[in-house]
């Protein structure tokens, strides 16, 4: 079945610095990755998502790549804010069998 | 637009004994999901719902979990009995239909936090 590895599994940084979180996803058939942001004692929200036909997406200081061949996928947060402190964690979907795997979380830690 | 809703916010049992979640989606979605998220891991599925119909329960503790969502709108989660590796976060969310093809956005509830003593 599908597999999704995220790494690292801690990432901390200065603000105003740059963050990159990557996955691997080991099922070529994928074809929607989302992100999500889950700040403590709160719920998962979506915060960018890349479909398979995509390479790359922004929205302000978030961007999602996407590198089908090698099959990962990274989240890029620029210009880091305290308020980015949280954990990320992606995901891919297959339609085959309509399920949503998630990796395992990065913690993001923003030093002021 | 109402978000989906969650009950109770917490919750404090025994183990042994049995408790339940009730989640109302948001309107018009089709797939439902039931999480549980363990402290300092990701959420993990337990079961997903299209309308009123199981996708997929592969990693539902089925001895002891159930979970029905019996008009395709609200849904309960049940433990009976509960052990003390129950405890967790768990998530209700919602999507217009995981069936559509190509995925799209889960909205999640603001969860039960259960501790089992």
């Amino acid at each position: 079945g599908e597999n999704v590895e995220q790494h690292p599994s801690t990432l901390s940084v200065q603000e105003g610095d740059s963050a990159v979180i990557k996955c691997t996803y080991s099922d070529s058939a994928s074809n929607y990755f989302p992100w999500y942001k889950q700040e403590l004692g709160k719920r998962p929200q979506l915060i960018i998502d890349i479909r398979s036909n995509v390479g790359e997406k922004k929205d302000q200081r978030i961007a999602v790549t996407l590198n089908k061949t090698a099959k990962h996928f990274s989240l890029h947060i620029t210009e880091t804010q305290p308020e980015d402190s949280a954990v990320y964690f992606c995901a891919a979907y297959m339609d085959s069998n309509y399920q949503l795997i998630w990796g395992a979380g990065t913690k993001l830690i923003i030093k002021p | 637009e109402a978000g989906v809703a969650q009950s109770p916010r917490y919750k404090i049992i025994e183990k042994r004994q049995s408790v339940a979640f009730w989640c109302n989606p948001i309107s018009g979605h089709a797939t439902l999901y039931w999480y549980q998220q363990i402290l300092g891991q990701g959420p993990k599925l337990l079961i997903q719902f299209q309308n009123n119909g199981v996708v997929d329960d592969s990693q539902l503790p089925k001895d002891r979990f159930s979970a029905e969502r019996l008009k395709g709108v609200d849904s309960t989660l049940k433990i009976q009995p509960a052990k003390l590796e129950d405890s967790a976060v768990y998530l209700c969310a919602s999507s217009l239909s995981a069936l559509a093809g190509g995925g799209n956005e889960q909205f999640f509830g603001p969860g039960t936090r259960l501790t089992v003593l």
